[in-house]
């Protein structure tokens, strides 16, 4: 089993959707959790970090759940240039762990 | 935040032969990373590799086919030696600089070996 575990995708959605993308993970022991969004033929950069309470970004709202072991992140009224692959990303034994990542495309 | 580039960018190469792609950061770090992107997939870490001391593999990765060098504080090599098709990805650095709970990639390396 993956560590880290995400729906491929793709997503696709109409401008001003709102999209979630969900991820679950193995290892209790980790400690941090990010997304990272990666364009097309770039490479990743961090979007938000993930904490048990919940923390949000603008348009961009991240979740923990410790006890399911499962992370999300929600997108309010997507744009065109939300489109890319988001990365669920966890901290591993000595560096970052990353999920396969979910494809979304924003549609006009 | 840290400023990484890489090179080469992308190369195409025969197999049989081998590659070294350099990562050079604008600040002193003490822990670099290196990845590889294979088409389609998401990042696996290859090894870490600290200044002055010998690189950590990961399992799966070898130093004889992934050599690395770290000579100081701001640069570090991975050479992909003997190269098959397999091998064919996209390779990336990477670096935690103190006090930040964030790692910044390089523009990562397009290899194709044919």
């Amino acid at each position: 089993r993956k560590e880290v575990e995400q729906d491929p995708g793709p997503f696709n959605v109409p401008e001003g959707a709102t999209v979630a993308f969900n991820c679950t993970y193995s290892n209790s022991a980790s400690q941090s959790f990010f997304w990272y969004r990666q364009d097309c033929r770039k490479e990743p950069k961090l979007l938000m970090s993930v904490y048990s309470s919940g923390n949000e970004d603008g348009r961009f709202t991240a979740q923990l759940n410790r006890a399911s072991q499962y992370i999300s992140l929600l997108i309010r009224d997507s744009k065109l240039s939300d489109s890319a692959t988001y990365l669920c990303v966890k901290t591993g034994r000595r560096a970052l762990t990353f999920g396969s990542g979910t494809r979304l495309q924003v549609q006009p | 935040s840290a400023v990484i580039s890489q090179k080469p960018s992308r190369d195409i190469c025969q197999r049989g032969t081998s590659l070294t792609i350099q990562c050079q950061v604008d600040s002193q770090v003490t822990m670099m990373f290196w990845y590889r992107q294979q088409p389609g997939q998401s990042l696996t870490l290859i090894a870490t590799a600290n200044q002055g001391s010998e690189a950590t593999y990961e399992s799966g990765f070898v130093i004889d086919k992934f050599p690395i060098s770290r000579p100081n504080l701001t640069f570090s090599t991975l050479t992909v030696s003997n190269m098959s098709p397999e091998d064919s990805s996209i390779y990336l650095c990477s670096v935690e600089p103190q006090g930040y709970n964030e790692q910044f990639f390089g523009p990562g390396t397009r290899l194709t070996v044919l």
